[in-house]
């Protein structure tokens, strides 16, 4: 069954420390995108990847990091630095811009993120 | 980034009847999509649009990409119940190497 799975889909986490929600994708697709979701907004960019072992950061990438060491994986890392992290976070994935000119975003089920 | 204006915000509708909610930018897109959303899940793709002008159908759906390349509306015929969410539109940008845009979202509510 080819998707995008993001894990935990709860995760709490003392103030101060730093922790990784994991997403993974058996759809081949070369691009993947973090997104934050607050109530009532639409969905911030945090990093995007295009291909393996390459990222840039979106709108509000500052204090989150990413690493893109295989294709189907993208982990993102809040670290302490991000001030305000409590949110809902999305994962999504394309075939990407190298295979197609127009695509579409697959999304994950979210990490729900707290910090206690 | 980019913005998309998306309206209304929320919608309070009877069961059976039509849903019309639209998204306009000040950017030309090459793709604009439709999004569904749950609580506490992921956005579910409903429809893709390629080509200004274009109109789509999925089941009760239907979206046309507008012809300016800015704008795109969604139509929802007869709700039911089950229709109940958030709606997003998304755009794609080819000049920031196909990154995706969303709006704001719509709540519709149906009331049985």
């Amino acid at each position: 069954d080819g998707g995008i799975t993001q894990s935990p889909k709860y995760l709490f986490r003392k103030e101060g420390q730093n922790v990784t929600l994991s997403c993974e994708q058996n759809l081949n697709h070369d691009a993947m995108y973090w997104y934050r979701q607050d109530p009532g907004q639409g969905l911030r960019l945090i990093y995007y990847s295009q291909i393996v072992n390459d990222f840039q950061k979106g709108d509000i990438a500052e204090g989150y990091s990413v690493s893109r060491e295989k294709k189907e994986s993208f982990p993102l890392t809040v670290t302490s630095a991000q001030k305000n992290p409590t949110a809902f976070y999305l994962c999504a994935s394309s075939i990407g811009s190298g295979k197609a000119l127009n695509t579409e975003a697959f999304f994950g089920q979210g990490t729900r993120l707290t910090v206690v | 980034g980019q913005q998309l204006n998306q309206s209304p915000q929320s919608m309070f509708i009877q069961e059976g009847e039509d849903v019309s909610m639209n998204c306009t930018s000040s950017s030309i897109f090459n793709t604009w999509l439709w999004y569904k959303q749950d609580p506490g899940e992921g956005p579910v793709l409903l429809i893709a649009l390629y080509k200004a002008g274009e109109l789509t159908s999925n089941g009760r759906l239907t979206a046309q990409f507008g012809i300016t390349r800015k704008d795109s509306f969604l139509n929802i015929s007869a709700s039911i119940p089950s229709d109940v969410g958030i709606y997003f539109c998304a755009g794609q940008l080819r000049s920031t190497g196909n990154q995706f845009y969303f709006g704001t979202g719509t709540s519709l509510t149906v009331i049985p």
